[in-house]
């Protein structure tokens, strides 16, 4: 069972360049998010996706955009990467019901330099 | 809106002792509650949730949490812990009424309690 897919695993940006975070889900979910991870500040939201042609800003938007491609895929974009921005991020999915357990993909490790 | 605090950052024990890492939150509306398990260089995982009813829940690998909504508190517990314990552990609230706080059922989590087992 796949779950929960995103690529690239491992990125390195210089600053200034752009690059778009993959994320697809085989669970037929309506609700997808994008979480960034960084060391003592647990996970914070980033963008998220209540329902296939729907995105509304998280946490900690600022320097990302979103695309909600279709009711699988959901793809982040750094449009100028800033070392601000090194983190491990994670997509995650939902069935987007009340008490609904998030599914979370194994993280892109991504440093900006 | 609503917070969660994780009381201890870091948890050092022995293997086979008992362990408890702490939970608090805050929230203006009513909320579930999950503990989410994420071990090294992998995404996280779900230990457990409490919906309604019973307030002890019963998770996955023998752990255990129990809600107590007068400290707003959910405090997850295991009796005797294994070397493959040793994780990263979050705790996370989300609202239960869509729109609640504009919060839209998405999970606001802790910092995390980094649980170490030492033979």
């Amino acid at each position: 069972n796949a779950g929960v897919t995103q690529t690239p695993k491992f990125q390195v940006l210089k600053t200034g360049q752009s690059m778009t975070l993959q994320c697809a889900q085989d669970m037929n979910h309506n609700s997808m998010y994008w979480y960034r991870q960084d060391p003592g500040m647990g996970l914070r939201l980033i963008y998220y996706s209540a329902s296939e042609g729907t995105t509304d800003k998280g946490e900690v938007p600022n320097g990302y955009n979103v695309s909600r491609l279709n009711k699988r895929e959901f793809s982040l974009r750094l449009e100028s990467a800033a070392p601000s921005q090194t983190s491990v991020y994670f997509c995650a999915s939902s069935d987007g019901t009340s008490g609904n357990t998030i599914y979370f993909g194994e993280g892109s490790w991504l440093t900006v330099v | 809106a609503q917070s969660v605090t994780q009381l201890d950052s870091q948890v050092p024990v022995f293997e086979e002792a008992p362990v408890e890492l702490r939970c608090n939150y805050s929230s203006s509306v009513s909320v579930y509650l999950f503990w989410y398990v994420q071990y090294p260089n992998q995404g996280l995982q779900l230990l457990l949730k409490y919906l309604s009813g019973s307030t002890l829940v019963k998770g996955i690998n023998g752990f255990e949490a129990e809600f107590n909504k007068s400290q707003t508190s959910f405090h997850l517990r295991k009796p005797s812990v294994h070397i493959s314990d040793t994780a990263e552990y979050f705790c996370a609230v989300s609202a239960t009424k869509w729109g609640s706080g504009g919060s839209n059922y998405k999970l606001t989590f802790g910092k995390g309690t980094l649980l170490t087992v030492n033979p």
